[in-house]
């Protein structure tokens, strides 16, 4: 069976400090990797997608960024956190050529101060 | 034109009760609209989708209706229980698109 992770589940950062959240899959190969952001209360918002090593699409501009360095790997990254970038991150996959049924993590709660 | 909407924002059922939640679109090219469970804290979990070419399907006690003419979809949940309360997203999609265009939620409330 298909697992994903995501880690940390909390973060609590400086505004202006940089941000790395990794997100794995486990028991697939070259799935379609998504990250996702929700504001409190809100639904969800598509940051970026993946449908390969090295192959990254983003939805939203911003200062966010996200690379794809192994199968099974996304992670998003930021050089320097601002505070609207407090929200819960999602990370989803689906099977290769397909884009039907997404498959959500666990999220992280990030907390910009 | 790619937006879903969603109603209500929020919703109290008594236990045993049916839970109704909507959602509207206007793109007709969607092709697959699958419904999220969220609860607090957790990641969204699929809980039931449908395609265009049937009007309903059932698991359980979670039921999605569609209406391809009104360009609409609900799910129903029977006999609703506490361990029901959550949020609830509808999304829609067009195959091969690779994104899903969310509904904004409805957090619903059963009472014990």
């Amino acid at each position: 069976s298909q697992t994903i992770h995501q880690w940390p589940a909390t973060l609590v950062q400086p505004v202006g400090s940089p941000l790395s959240l990794e997100c794995t899959v486990e028991g697939t190969s070259n799935p379609n990797l998504y990250w996702y952001r929700q504001a409190a209360g809100r639904g969800l918002q598509l940051l970026f997608y993946s449908v390969g090593i090295g192959q990254i699409s983003s939805e939203v501009p911003q200062n966010l960024s996200a690379s794809r360095p192994q199968d099974r790997q996304f992670i998003l990254s930021s050089k320097k956190l601002l505070l609207s970038d407090s929200g819960f991150y999602l990370c989803a996959w689906s099977r290769t050529l397909s884009t039907d049924t997404q498959y959500f993590g666990p999220g992280t709660r990030l907390t910009v101060l | 034109q790619q937006q879903v909407k969603q109603s209500p924002q929020s919703l109290i059922v008594q236990k045993g009760g049916i839970s109704i939640i909507n959602c509207a679109y206007e793109n007709t090219a969607f092709d697959y609209f699958p419904w999220y469970q969220q609860f607090p804290g957790k990641g969204p979990a699929l809980l039931i989708a449908i395609r265009p070419d049937v009007s309903e399907k059932k698991e359980g006690r979670f039921t999605i209706s569609f209406n391809k003419s009104a360009k609409q979809f609900s799910l129903h949940i029977m006999d609703s229980q506490p361990g029901d309360s959550a949020t609830y997203f509808c999304a829609a999609s067009i195959s091969g698109t690779y994104k899903y265009i969310f509904g904004t939620g409805t957090r619903l409330k059963v009472l014990a």
